[in-house]
């Protein structure tokens, strides 16, 4: 069964910094393209970024709000995929889904979210 | 970016009815075209891939049709389990965008 159970979400400043993690199980994480979405409250869905496997070469990719400032990396030893955050706005407060995106197609699997705040 | 614009945004439905919701995709986008349930306080869940393919374990009653900038998708036989919210998504071009979201509230 696969699982993806985000974390590091919280509260945080406008300008500070997050790093949201997510831990894969149940499917070869190394093989599958992984991606963020985010949902802000009461809002529709919203594609942050991916990253690729390493037979793709683990390139990123990003959506216009969040690119220079968010970056999308994994490490296939661990079953990790991450989410760093920098220079956050308020525009940025939103439930963050990790994903399986295999091969840039439909989205698979779901996480269960996790909340980030940016307030002051 | 290729904009998704679903219609309608609610239906107010009652159960055993059959359910239409399209989805206009301003530039073509192939049949690159899912589309995803969201309950309340739930995560999304994949309901249909690349237009009409249908997923292990989700009802027969969803289906999916449509190309080029056109798509729908359709519930046969409502019941009271599919109140949700719908949206589409495109994996055409960068960014992969969704649709609005269509309201599914049964009587």
């Amino acid at each position: 069964e696969v699982q993806l159970v985000e974390s590091g979400g919280g509260l945080v400043e406008p300008g500070g910094s997050l790093r949201l993690s997510c831990a894969a199980s149940g499917f070869t994480f190394s093989n599958v393209w992984m991606s963020w979405v985010r949902q802000a409250p009461g809002k529709g869905l919203e594609w942050v970024g991916r990253v690729k496997s390493k037979t793709n070469g683990v390139t990123t990719d990003y959506a216009a709000p969040v690119k220079g400032r968010f970056t999308v990396s994994r490490d296939d030893s661990k079953n990790m995929l991450y989410l760093q955050m920098n220079s956050l706005r308020s525009e940025d407060t939103a439930m963050y889904y990790c994903t399986t995106h295999p091969g840039g197609g439909q989205i698979d699997n779901w996480g269960q979210g996790t909340l980030v705040t940016v307030s002051s | 970016d290729t904009v998704l614009t679903q219609s309608p945004d609610f239906q107010s439905v009652t159960p055993n009815e059959k359910v239409t919701i399209t989805c206009r995709a301003s530039q073509s986008i192939g049949s690159s075209l899912h589309w995803y349930q969201q309950k309340p306080d739930q995560s999304p869940r994949l309901l249909i891939k690349y237009t009409s393919q249908s997923i292990s374990g989700v009802p027969s009653r969803f289906s999916g049709s449509g190309s080029g900038t056109d798509f729908t998708l359709t519930i046969n036989s409502l019941e009271a389990e599919d109140a949700a919210v719908y949206y589409c998504h495109q994996s055409r071009s960068l960014p992969h965008t969704f649709g609005q979201g269509t309201k599914l509230e049964i009587k």
